[in-house]
């Protein structure tokens, strides 16, 4: 069974710093990465994905993969205080388009 | 363009009566999942659905649930005989096929149906 790893935190980072989540993953042959940013009551909202070895920019987000260490992560530049949230990360359980085993996500906390 | 779309919001049954949740994915969305998140717990897959099929329903309880998706209208979870245990939000997902060559099956969360069993 696929497992993904995330540090529970809280990560704690001030204000316009950059916050830096990390994820691994057990399984070598997965594909497709998700990052997915949940706040406290609220639903997942995916920010990023990525499935190629290195880095994808979006905005003030960049998410990082390196297949080789089973490594994802997610960069957030002029981190704001509406950006501390809890940030999963998300693996699919087979295939593409197979439901996703998803880690139990870092609590962010940005610092005024 | 309206999201993923989930009734009821909030769901209270006494132990022992059925809850229904019904989910309507995105526009032109054929894919349907079903999460359950329990109190400070992570977010766990049950189900994964097609237009009236079951995909994958290895994460989802053998025993009183039960989802489907039918040819019309939105897919729904079962949950029969409640107990307290099953108190928690659960979410729906939806996806769409990425096209030719894509392998990234984004999946889009609605704002899940929160269920207390009393």
């Amino acid at each position: 069974q696929k497992e993904v790893e995330q540090n529970s935190g809280p990560l704690s980072v001030p204000e316009g710093a950059i916050a830096s989540l990390n994820c691994t993953y057990s399984d070598r042959g997965s594909q497709s990465f998700f990052w997915y940013r949940q706040y406290s009551g609220k639903s997942p909202e995916l920010i990023m994905s990525i499935y190629s070895n290195g880095d994808k920019e979006d905005g003030r987000f960049t998410a990082q993969l390196n297949k080789a260490s089973q490594y994802v992560s997610l960069l957030i530049r002029d981190s704001q205080p509406s950006d501390s949230a809890t940030y999963l990360c998300a693996v699919p359980r087979g295939g593409g388009a197979d439901g996703l085993t998803f880690g139990k996500g870092t609590h962010l906390i940005i610092q005024p | 363009n309206a999201g993923v779309m989930q009734n009821p919001r909030h769901l209270v049954r006494r132990r022992g009566q059925e809850a229904r949740l019904r989910c309507s994915p995105m526009k032109g969305h054929s894919h349907v999942y079903w999460y359950r998140q329990l109190p400070e717990e992570g977010l766990k897959f049950m189900v994964y659905l097609q237009k009236e099929n079951i995909i994958d329903e290895s994460g989802m309880p053998k025993e009183r649930f039960s989802a489907e998706f039918p040819k019309e209208g939105p897919s729904i979870l079962r949950i029969q005989q409640v107990v307290r245990g099953d108190s928690a939000a659960y979410f729906c997902a939806s996806s769409m096929y990425p096209g030719q060559g894509g392998i990234s099956y984004e999946q889009y969360f609605g704002p899940g149906t929160r269920l207390t069993v009393t």
